[in-house]
């Protein structure tokens, strides 16, 4: 079992629609990433949250340390939001330092 | 524009050969990771360097190696190449060490042939 699960893979929407993104991983971590990922293969962060909530413009990252879930929310979806989301943590306790990846969900926002 | 630069973007080789990738970080950012993202395994980390020691392994074989300079640049070597290297290799550049976010350059394409 990965250690880092997504859902959905896919997620096909209208725009204007709210998207939700969902991320659940199995150990403890200090961080937890939400990276963006266009056709072209360029990687954007979006956040980074060890706790509670942030906003960026129309995008919204909760992370929920006990239940260990994360949530990437989209307002009014664009088609420009259409990309690979990728959710990734990096383990807490010592050992290797890079990040450990979810699968991604591929999101085609249409017109 | 993250402001961490990858060269070369392309990179297109042959079976047992030896290529060298180079990152160059942010202005300021002390820490390196190098990262392989291929079809079938997806995201992996690969190495981190901080401020020119090597800092975490994570599933890097051992005909790979990296270093990083004084000057902060990172190369990832590659060596007996095998079509299963064939992968998008990103580094990115964080201020400190393991809890700082991380800012990814735009990857260098390695087809091996």
């Amino acid at each position: 079992k990965n250690e880092v699960e997504q859902s959905p893979q896919n997620l096909t929407a209208q725009e204007g629609e709210f998207i939700t993104i969902n991320c659940s991983y199995s150990v403890g971590i200090s961080a937890l990433h939400w990276l963006q990922q266009h056709p072209g293969g360029g990687i954007v962060s979006l956040f980074m949250l060890s706790s509670g909530k942030k906003k960026h413009g129309r995008l919204i990252a909760t992370i929920n340390i006990q239940e260990k879930h994360s949530s990437l929310h989209i307002t009014a979806s664009h088609p420009r939001d259409s990309a690979v989301y990728i959710c990734a943590v990096m383990r807490s306790g010592g050992g290797a330092d890079g990040l450990t990846f979810g699968k991604g969900t591929h999101l085609i926002i249409q017109p | 524009d993250s402001g961490v630069t990858q060269t070369p973007k392309h990179l297109i080789t042959a079976t047992g050969q030896r290529v060298t990738l180079r990152c160059s970080p942010r202005s300021g950012d002390l820490s390196v990771y190098w990262y392989q993202q291929s079809l079938d395994q997806g995201l992996q980390f690969l190495i981190q360097y901080y401020n020119g020691e090597e800092r975490a392994k994570g599933n890097i074989l051992e005909r790979f190696s990296a270093q990083q300079f004084p000057d902060l640049h990172s190369e990832l070597n590659l060596s007996s190449l095998e079509l299963g290297d064939s992968a998008l290799y990103f580094c990115a550049s964080s201020v400190g060490n393991s809890y700082n976010e991380q800012f990814f350059g735009p990857g260098t394409r390695l087809t091996v042939l």
